[in-house]
């Protein structure tokens, strides 16, 4: 059972252009969502992160976007660069006391110039 | 300031045999934490230490599949009577926190059994 889902599995965007990713998760207890971006070959590697009591975290042309009534959240990249083109996974921890992550299936960005 | 190194890069072994794998966490990082990464099952969280003492192994396959960590230098994931279906990268990461709060990962074994 995939408690943090993705959406799309990939998507190209052109330079320039704002990517808009998707994530949703099931367990109400999730309070910690970081995003992680992954190039091949390469471990992932934390790009931003929110928590459930926030409702937007922004970081240069990264933002996300969190609705905690409907259990989803978005990442936005504005003028999205050709150097973004990689797999962003979406990630979710339970307030419950374990520290580890659930991931989803990820999403793959192709941003053409 | 290194990363966390993970050793061998590259790992083919046949069908059976005993497959272990490294990691070095980053210096002064209290939490490690493996992770199975697969193009079917995405990544998958296996097992992570606190301080080196092992705290959550619910993602760890029961039978076949051990982790240690003997010193807060290096952990080991060891697979015995490996099989195909082991086949994926294993990621380690560390966190300087015990809250695990900002994963550090490492580049990946890539485990192919054959």
């Amino acid at each position: 059972q995939q408690q943090v889902r993705q959406s799309p599995q990939s998507l190209t965007v052109w330079e320039g252009e704002t990517a808009i990713l998707n994530c949703s998760y099931e367990n109400s207890a999730f309070d910690y969502f970081p995003w992680y971006q992954q190039f091949p070959g390469e471990g992932p590697a934390l790009l931003i992160a929110i928590r459930s009591v926030s409702d937007k975290k922004e970081d240069g042309r990264f933002t996300i976007f969190f609705n905690k009534r409907e259990k989803k959240l978005s990442l936005h990249i504005t003028d999205s660069q050709p150097g973004d083109s990689a797999t962003y996974f979406c990630a979710a921890r339970d307030q419950g006391g374990s520290a580890k992550l659930i991931f989803g299936e990820g999403t793959k960005l192709t941003v053409s110039s | 300031n290194a990363g966390v190194i993970q050793t061998p890069r590259h790992k083919v072994t046949g069908k059976g045999q005993e497959a272990t794998l490294w990691c070095e966490p980053i210096s002064g990082h209290s939490a490690v934490f493996w992770y199975r990464q697969t193009i079917v099952q995405g990544l998958e969280f296996l097992t992570y230490f606190r301080n080196q003492a092992p705290i959550d192994d619910s993602g760890m396959p029961k039978e076949r599949f051990s982790a240690q960590m003997p010193n807060q230098s290096h952990s080991t994931l060891k697979i015995q009577s490996t099989q195909p279906q082991d086949s994926a990268v294993y990621l380690c990461a560390s966190s300087r926190g015990v809250s695990g709060n900002t994963l550090y990962f490492g580049e990946g074994s890539r485990l192919i059994v054959v």
